[in-house]
């Protein structure tokens, strides 16, 4: 069974740096065609893609979001990791880490997401 | 960036109704488009991949055609736990992948 769980804070400061970090099991992300990707959606707004990683350690961000992303993963843990610097109150959001297989080309499993608000 | 706009945002219907729901990209995108479903409070599910593939466990009332540009999801005759909202999703030219905007399926 394959499943995905995310966690980190639930409240961070404005300009303060976010860490998530998705544990995943049922699947390996050394195996070729795999991936995972961090989406997040802001309270009553659409999904809005973040970044993904693959088995191959090719890493894609958000053109919009880029400079401020970094995502890593530990295949030894099974883990994928996505930091978001210089957090504002607007990406208030439950954040959701997804596997994607390549053949695909859609996210097949989610995590149950983590909200996350930015606040003073 | 490739944009996917659904049509329409929201929509009233009745149990046993037929429900189409479009997706347009900005530009073609061949047939690597997926929808989801979600429900409030709850992770989006994978419903369609590659535009009419049905993911496995997923009723054979949703269904899924288009390829380029224009894209549908039908629910064949809708079911008291379809009222949710629908999402699209390309995967075809990234970064970045892109969602649509939502429909939110509504109790007439």
């Amino acid at each position: 069974q394959v499943t995905l769980r995310e966690s980190g804070p639930a409240l961070v400061k404005p300009t303060q740096t976010l860490t998530l970090t998705c544990t995943f099991s049922g699947f390996s992300l050394s195996t070729s065609g795999m991936c995972v990707s961090w989406i997040r959606q802001p309270p009553g707004k659409a999904l809005e893609w973040l970044a993904l990683i693959d088995w191959d350690d090719d890493k894609y961000y958000s053109t919009s979001l880029k400079t401020r992303l970094t995502i890593s993963k530990d295949t030894s843990k099974n883990q994928v990791v996505l930091t978001m610097t210089n957090m504002d109150p607007v990406d208030t959001a439950t954040y959701y880490c997804a596997r994607t297989i390549m053949t695909t080309h859609a996210f097949d499993i989610w995590g149950q997401g983590t909200m996350v608000t930015v606040s003073s | 960036a490739i944009q996917l706009t659904q049509s329409p945002s929201s929509l009233s219907a009745s149990v046993g109704d037929r429900v189409t729901i479009t997706c347009r990209a900005s530009q073609g995108i061949s047939s690597a488009l997926a929808w989801y479903q979600q429900k409030p409070g709850k992770a989006p599910k994978l419903l369609i991949y590659d535009a009419s593939s049905l993911e496995s466990g997923v009723p054979s009332r949703f269904s899924g055609s288009g390829s380029g540009t224009d894209f549908t999801l039908t629910i064949s005759s809708l079911q008291p736990e379809d009222f949710a909202t629908y999402y699209c999703q390309q995967f075809n030219n990234y970064p970045p992948l892109t969602f649509g905007g939502g429909t939110k399926v509504e109790i007439k």
